[in-house]
């Protein structure tokens, strides 16, 4: 069965400090990937995505991905944590198909909770 | 540009009674999806629309059920609601064709007394 599965259920960095969150996937052929940020009560923004090409993408408010087929992931990473970025993650996947049919059914982890200390 | 809007934001029905949420995709977007999301866990994919039609169901019991209309929107209906249909609804909309991310709006909190 296909499954994101994100370690961390719970991160805390202090303001200036490097961020790296973990993003494993199981499945049977290569997916697209996404990283999503999540407010408390809001909805879900999307931070970068992999298609396909350069497995270094580079995403909105600083943050970057690096895909690794060899290892099944797709982990976030920012060089610089902002109080701002206190927030929920989610990693989700959806299997590539070029009729389009599956771009709807992303697959989602469990999400890491983010928290900044200034 | 207008994102993906939700209607209503906040919701608090009982057991035993019927909802129905209401999604409107973002211009030129013609794919709805919707998701559920209970407190503490990832959302959860309910169904997939296009063209009206059905292109994808997840594992979730007849009470839900959806529908898609020609100016794109969509409507999640859920019968017979349960404490545990208690979650944030999630609409998401997208291009059906070609390497285009899903958008969301910020969701439907509905809360079964």
């Amino acid at each position: 069965a296909q499954s994101v599965t994100q370690p961390d259920i719970h991160i805390t960095v202090s303001e200036g400090a490097s961020l790296e969150l973990r993003c494993n996937y199981s499945y049977g052929a290569t997916p697209y990937l996404f990283w999503y940020v999540q407010s408390p009560g809001q909805g879900l923004q999307l931070l970068l995505k992999y298609f396909s090409g350069d497995t270094l993408v580079q995403g909105i408010k600083g943050f970057e991905a690096e895909f690794k087929r060899s290892q099944s992931s797709f982990n976030l990473r920012k060089p610089s944590v902002h109080w701002s970025d206190a927030a929920e993650y989610f990693c989700a996947v959806v299997l590539a198909n070029a009729g389009g049919t599956s771009y709807g059914k992303l697959t989602f982890g469990q999400g890491t909770i983010l928290t900044v200390h200034p | 540009d207008a994102g993906v809007t939700q209607s209503p934001t906040h919701l608090i029905k009982t057991r035993g009674q019927h909802v129905t949420l209401r999604c409107s995709p973002i211009s030129g977007h013609k794919s709805v999806s919707w998701y559920q999301q209970v407190l503490g866990q990832g959302p959860q994919f309910i169904f997939q629309y296009y063209e009206k039609e059905e292109r994808g169901r997840g594992n979730f019991p007849d009470r839900f059920s959806a529908r898609q209309f020609p100016n794109y929107s969509s409507e999640l209906n859920v019968n017979a609601l349960l404490l545990g249909d208690s979650a944030l609804y999630l609409c998401a909309s997208s291009y059906w064709q070609g390497n285009q991310p899903q958008h969301f709006g910020d969701g439907t909190r509905l809360s079964i007394l």
